[in-house]
């Protein structure tokens, strides 16, 4: 079965920087287009970010674009995400899920790793 | 990149129907049939529960429903049961690889 699993997640201080990965298993990773979700404490669902199962395209949320890096090594069955300068409201569970295809929506999702900016 | 609108909570006793309407625009919603809904519990992932308008993913009840018109979608719920008490989000593709979420639905079974 599809399992993702985030780790990664940590207390950092604002400007800080962090790296998130998920490992994927039970699907063929590097035939599917990968996403990053996140949820503040007590909010809603928020897409952050998309890259293509073969790494060529990637898409951000303007409220992140040029602070967070989205990559993929097929190799290593794993994604990431590069968090760089680091804000308080980028405080949130973040998640990684599947594409069930092109466009579509997110059919599987990992258990999450919070992130934490505070001083 | 703005938050589609859904109510914030809606209830239903057990055996009643229930409708989470969400709100977009035609550029999102209203300009794609690629809208899914999500039922989230406390502290857990959240589950796709509807995707494309109306299709739902193998092992989904058929109790749970989906429809759209112009830049609304709607999410039925029929046969409440206790274990239907979540949170509810709605998700549009935007175009260009961007999608956006709903402000979700807090669901209470009476």
């Amino acid at each position: 079965q599809v399992q993702l699993v985030e780790s990664g997640g940590d207390v950092v201080q604002p400007g800080g920087s962090l790296r998130l990965s998920c490992t994927a298993s039970g699907f063929s990773f590097s035939s599917n287009d990968m996403n990053w979700v996140r949820q503040a404490p007590g909010k809603g669902l928020e897409w952050v970010t998309f890259i293509t199962y073969d790494g060529k395209k990637k898409s951000y949320r303007d409220s992140v674009k040029g602070r967070f890096t989205i990559s993929r090594d097929n190799s290593k069955n794993t994604l990431y995400l590069q968090m760089n300068s680091l804000r308080t409201e980028d405080t949130a569970v973040y998640y990684c899920a599947k594409d069930l295809r092109g466009g579509c929506c997110f059919d599987s999702w990992g258990q999450g790793t919070l992130v934490t900016v505070s001083s | 990149q703005s938050v589609m609108t859904q109510p914030r909570s809606v209830s239903g006793s057990p055996g009643q129907s229930v409708t989470i309407s969400c709100t977009g625009t035609s550029s999102d919603v209203g300009g794609y049939d690629f809208v899914s809904w999500f039922q989230q519990h406390p502290g857990k992932a959240p589950k796709l529960m509807i995707f494309d308008v109306t299709k739902r993913p193998s092992g989904v009840p058929d109790r749970f429903s989906g429809s759209k018109s112009a830049n609304t979608a709607s999410l039925t719920i029929s046969g409440l049961q206790a274990e239907d008490e979540a949170d509810y989000y709605c998700c549009s593709y935007a175009g260009n690889y961007f999608w956006v979420f709903g402000g979700g639905t807090k669901l209470t079974v009476l």
